[in-house]
């Protein structure tokens, strides 16, 4: 089973700073089938990125992906009032389990 | 319009169990390997089953296999989780979702499992 970490654990930022999370997988991925999600409380997560670097539909394009292999990068670059909320990393890669990392918290500083 | 309706979920005792349903529409069902993914009160999201478009090939998370069973009717564009042997860990929010990356999400149903 592919483990994914996620860091840092939680950052506390101000609207209009840039945001980097990263992702880490315990072995590559492959073909970087890795996804982002974005979920605020009491609602379900949200698909924001997928194969890696793929925006899904109706995405800001503040919101960036990239990485490849076992190391990823999810970038906001200037959060909105609507960005703070908890970040998970998914990594679907072959064949199930996929697995899911913590997630990373971005608070309003 | 993609919409999937989880129901089936309410309180069940240690050892008892529940089946889950997942209503879906507005995408070809048959298409599309389905999930269920779960979420336990103030944590993250762990993913759970898998079964494959035509329902033949089926995966588990080590932490329900033996216990959970997951199958679907594609002629209903229905998602069921028969979920037996339940254990207090099992509580959580139970979605279902399609492909592999999930790009669409239920509202969820809430499983709690207590005496």
């Amino acid at each position: 089973e592919i483990v994914l970490t996620q860091s840092p654990g939680t950052v506390s930022l101000s609207p209009g700073e840039r945001a980097t999370l990263s992702c880490r997988a315990s072995r590559n991925v492959g073909i970087s089938y890795l996804a982002w999600y974005q979920q605020k409380p009491g609602q379900a997560p949200r698909l924001l990125i997928y194969g890696a670097s793929n925006r899904a539909t109706g995405i800001p394009d503040r919101f960036s992906g990239t990485g490849s292999g076992t190391d990823f990068t999810l970038t906001i670059s200037r959060l909105e009032p609507e960005d703070f909320a908890v970040y998970y990393c998914q990594q679907y890669g072959s064949s199930p389990p996929f697995t899911f990392g913590p997630g990373t918290t971005v608070a309003i500083k | 319009e993609v919409q999937l309706l989880e129901s089936g979920g309410g309180l069940a005792q240690p050892g008892g169990s529940l089946r889950l349903s997942c209503a879906a529409s507005g995408f070809t069902f048959t298409t599309y390997a389905m999930n269920w993914v779960r979420q336990a009160p103030g944590k993250g999201l762990e993913w759970v089953s898998t079964i494959s478009g035509g329902g033949d090939t089926t995966y588990y998370a080590d932490s329900v296999k033996g216990r959970f069973t997951i199958s679907r009717d594609n002629s209903k564009n229905t998602l069921y989780l028969q979920m037996n042997r339940l254990r207090a860990e099992d509580t959580a929010i139970y979605y279902c979702a399609p492909k592999y990356y999930f790009d669409y999400w239920g509202q969820g149903t809430l499983v709690t499992v207590s005496s």
